[in-house]
């Protein structure tokens, strides 16, 4: 869990405003994955990003939202124009390879709160 | 689409009493059924992850079994420190598919 480092970890945006939630990998991931988790709600997928390369992003919402995972430095997941509704637990995960059964492991989350 | 359902939602024991959680799931090919622990606040940490019918795993008072619609999560002789959720996920493409988890509290 320690391995994959977000920040924030807390984030407070005022409506209209933008979120930016950056994820670095484990140390020899290469494979970067970004969940949300919304009150009450269970973990759902967002997007899965190589370097430079968006794998699967049939999770994202289709506007305001975007994800990218540059050859240098952390993933970053950018949300527009926030939303109250935008409000919950963002986590980042990271694996080895995209292969069957890889584990895939969590950071801590970062927190955002829209008001 | 895959779909995961855990049950119970919430699960209270006393310390010592033995229990099981339940996942059932339906998938075309399981391709890894995952275990993970997650602490209010925390992000989810791995637990196990059970690729085919009949496999089990064990860590500490924790063991994890698989058959062919279903995982259990047997506690046994649980303390308070395993208080949690526990969250099981099947991979599904590029993704894991999570159940909504089992919020588990142990009394001293």
């Amino acid at each position: 869990n320690a391995g994959v480092m977000q920040n924030p970890r807390h984030l407070v945006r005022r409506r209209g405003q933008e979120a930016r939630l950056r994820c670095s990998p484990m140390k020899g991931h290469s494979h970067v994955y970004w969940y949300r988790q919304l009150p009450e709600e269970g973990l759902k997928f967002m997007v899965y990003l190589q370097k430079e390369n968006i794998i699967d992003e049939s999770g994202m919402p289709k506007e305001r939202f975007s994800a990218e995972f540059p050859k240098e430095g952390p993933s970053i997941l950018r949300i527009q124009q926030v939303v109250r509704g935008d409000s919950a637990a963002y986590f980042c995960a990271s694996s080895p390879a995209q292969r069957t059964g890889n584990t895939i492991y969590f950071g801590e989350g970062s927190w955002l709160t829209v008001v | 689409e895959d779909q995961v359902t855990q049950s119970p939602e919430a699960l209270r024991l006393q310390e010592g009493e033995s229990s099981s959680l339940n996942c059932s799931y339906t998938v075309s090919g399981l391709r890894g059924l995952f275990w993970y622990r997650q602490d209010p606040g925390k992000g989810p940490e791995f637990l196990f992850t059970l690729y085919s019918a009949g496999e089990e795993k064990e860590k500490e008072r924790l063991k994890a079994t698989l058959t062919k619609k279903e995982s259990f999560l047997h506690i046994t002789a649980p303390k308070p420190e395993d208080s949690a959720t526990y969250l099981c996920a099947v991979q599904d493409g590029n993704k894991l598919v999570f159940g909504a988890g089992t919020i588990l509290r142990v009394k001293s």
